[in-house]
């Protein structure tokens, strides 16, 4: 079955450093990965996708993730936080095994960021 | 613009009421979902739909009901049977092309509190 672990409830840094939001994965198919972000009392917005082509994958805001199969993790980076990062991020693995795109989500990750 | 809309944004009920949470999209997306968010966890599947006139019970369905009458709606009932409804809940589509479901998009949510 297919399951996902983000590692760390809160992470806190000051602005202009660099962020690291962990996520590690289990997955019996060659998995679908996303990265979402949601600002207090918001949706969720799609900060990047992996879906078998490029490991390391690109996404908005500046911010990246690299798919590392080895050590089943998709750790979502960006080199600069800015004060408008703060927010809950989600980890997210897609499981096509019931017939349709259902998404298992990581607990969340809420990300403070201080000037 | 294109996208999903929810309303009411607030809502407040009774016990032993029903109430209705809406949601529309105009991204022409096939299938749309319903999720539970609790405070400190993932998002929790509830009803899903892949076609009009169509739709399966999600992880946590016992509760609510759904509809999907147009290809552009899919309301939500959350019944007097649900135990505990205060949360927050938030729809999304996305569209299937043959096998492949592409990534989910998501409304604004609604928060709806028992009084």
């Amino acid at each position: 079955a297919q399951s996902v672990t983000q590692l760390d409830s809160h992470v806190s840094v000051s602005e202009g450093t660099p962020v690291l939001l962990r996520c590690n994965y289990s997955s019996s198919y060659s998995p679908s990965l996303f990265w979402y972000v949601q600002h207090p009392n918001k949706g969720l917005q799609l900060l990047l996708k992996y879906t078998s082509a490029a490991t390391l994958v690109k996404g908005i805001n500046g911010f990246e993730a690299e798919f590392k199969k080895s050590e089943t993790s998709f750790h979502l980076t960006k080199p600069s936080a800015h004060m408008s990062d703060a927010a809950e991020y989600f980890c997210v693995v897609s499981d096509p095994s019931g017939g349709y795109n259902k998404l298992i989500f990581g607990a969340g990750t809420r990300l403070a960021v201080h000037p | 613009d294109g996208g999903i809309t929810q309303s009411p944004k607030y809502l407040f009920r009774k016990e032993g009421q029903n109430v209705t949470l809406s949601c529309e999209q105009n991204l022409n997306h096939d299938a749309m979902y319903w999720y539970r968010q609790d405070p400190g966890q993932g998002l929790r599947l509830i009803y899903y739909s892949q076609i009009v006139n169509d739709f399966q019970k999600g992880d946590i369905a016992e509760g609510y009901s759904v509809s999907r009458e147009k290809k552009e709606s899919f309301p939500l009932t959350v019944t007097s049977a649900q135990k505990n409804p205060t949360a927050f809940y938030l729809c999304a589509s996305s569209s299937i092309a043959g096998n492949h479901y592409n990534e989910q998009f998501f409304g604004p949510g609604t928060r709806l509190t028992v009084l």
